[in-house]
């Protein structure tokens, strides 16, 4: 059974607007957790990394959020660009290194 | 600093044949771990070396083998090529487990 879920499993947005990803995990012991994007064709490219005790962090317009207790995490885009259509992995590792991947959100961004 | 590099970028077999993959790491960093995406599957984990050691594998069959040499560079070696290990193999580093992986462009493998 996969430990990490994402959710939606795609969404369409226009231009301008925000949206938001989700990541609910049940990996444990917890160590840290970690947004990718990833174009089409190309490697992932780490956005954020969050320990156990971090509730948020930013990279630009990219905003992720923490909540140990319930082991859910999110990742919100603020005022989307055609370059943000991408794959957005979640991955959780846990204390013996192990990652756990979720399946990604696509997200496509529409002019 | 250069990033991960992998080479070939492409590759082309037919089944049976062997397949060998490399990656060139981001200067310093000694943790390299190899993954394999399909759309179906999505990453899969393969194996993670560190200090050329394999600290940790994946769910994957022993045709699946890798090393780390010295001066931290990989290489992942398929034996035996089934059509369903056409796939994107990503090679990612890190300076140690705990921090942010670093991934390369990928190797797109297919096997025919």
């Amino acid at each position: 059974k996969n430990q990490v879920e994402q959710s939606p499993q795609s969404l369409i947005i226009l231009e301008g607007k925000n949206c938001t990803l989700q990541c609910n995990y049940t990996v444990s012991p917890f160590s840290n957790l970690r947004w990718y994007k990833q174009d089409t064709g190309r490697g992932p490219v780490s956005l954020t990394i969050m320990t156990f005790s971090e509730n948020t962090k930013s990279n630009g317009r990219y905003t992720a959020t923490l909540d140990a207790d319930t082991k859910q995490s999110s990742l919100h885009i603020t005022a989307s660009q055609l370059s943000d259509s991408a794959s957005y992995i979640c991955v959780v590792s846990g204390y013996d290194y192990k990652l756990s991947f979720g399946a990604g959100t696509t997200v496509t961004v529409r002019a | 600093k250069a990033g991960v590099t992998q080479t070939p970028r492409y590759l082309i077999k037919t089944r049976g044949q062997q397949v060998t993959l490399s990656c060139s790491p981001i200067s310093g960093h000694r943790s390299v771990s190899w993954y394999q995406q399909t759309p179906g599957q999505g990453l899969q984990f393969l194996f993670e070396y560190f200090s050329e050691t394999q600290r940790n594998k994946g769910n994957f069959p022993g045709r699946f083998s890798g090393r780390q040499f010295s001066n931290s560079r990989s290489e992942m070696n398929v034996s035996t090529l089934e059509l369903g290990d056409s796939a994107l193999y990503l090679c990612a580093s890190s300076p140690n487990e705990r921090e942010t992986q670093y991934f390369g462009p990928g190797t797109r493998l297919l096997v025919l």
